[in-house]
């Protein structure tokens, strides 16, 4: 059963730009969980999705980031006008339905530089 | 979500147990104490969950006391490669929600 799978693993751009991070969950989980690290700072939970639905959005900027689920295909987290702040890591978890919520599965995180 | 609080750092030598200590005095009855660990450039992952006594798995044992107002994470025998922080979480766990990570542990480990 392959774990969860973040692409692209590094990701450049230059400010003003879209950054688009993708994450497919392990096979049978039906909840994703979007989280940020910056430099030396622990992780910041940013959004909690179900197929179709955000639960929790608590976490995210309310500008210029949006995240999704859709029916089929991975979740999206999609940053508009990226700026250096934005500068971090960004990590996808996964949890299966029903099952321990604390008990989170991750992936390798997508690593996110704008110049 | 009870707030926790562990040491910024410890330091250990291989070979050694290491104990790293959780406080959460407002824990719920409810609530379950789970703890993580984080390697340099990688993501979390899960070490080991309990919710009262001793549990024991592969990797490490956490000891809760009765009044489940702290926990202890052990480490068996460490080795270089523990190197990491680790982080402890506690919070109902009835249905799938955010984790809320704190600051956690930075161990590391000497030759």
């Amino acid at each position: 059963n392959a774990g969860v799978m973040q692409n692209p693993r590094h990701l450049v751009r230059r400010r003003g730009q879209e950054a688009r991070l993708r994450c497919s969950p392990m096979k049978g989980h039906s909840h994703v969980y979007w989280y940020r690290q910056l430099p030396e700072e622990g992780l910041k939970f940013m959004v909690y999705l179900q197929k179709e639905n955000i639960i929790d959005e608590s976490g995210m900027p309310k500008e210029r980031f949006s995240a999704e689920f859709p029916k089929e295909g991975p979740s999206i987290l999609r940053i508009q006008q990226v700026v250096r702040g934005d500068s971090a890591a960004y990590f996808c978890a996964s949890s299966p339905e029903g099952r321990a919520s604390y008990e989170q599965y991750f992936g390798p995180g997508t690593r996110l530089t704008v110049t | 979500l009870a707030k926790t609080t562990q040491p910024i750092s410890m330091d250990s030598y291989e070979g050694q147990e290491v104990n790293i200590t959780c406080s959460h005095n407002n824990i719920a009855t409810n609530d379950y104490i789970t703890w993580y660990q984080q390697f340099p450039s990688q993501g979390p992952r899960f070490i080991i969950q309990g919710y009262k006594t001793k549990v024991t798995n592969e990797v490490a044992s956490l000891f809760i006391p009765a009044d489940r107002k702290s926990s202890t994470l052990s480490l068996p025998r460490v080795s270089l490669s523990d190197t990491a922080v680790y982080y402890c979480l506690v919070g109902e766990d009835s249905s799938a929600s955010k984790i809320i990570f704190g600051s956690g542990t930075r161990l590391s480990i000497r030759p």
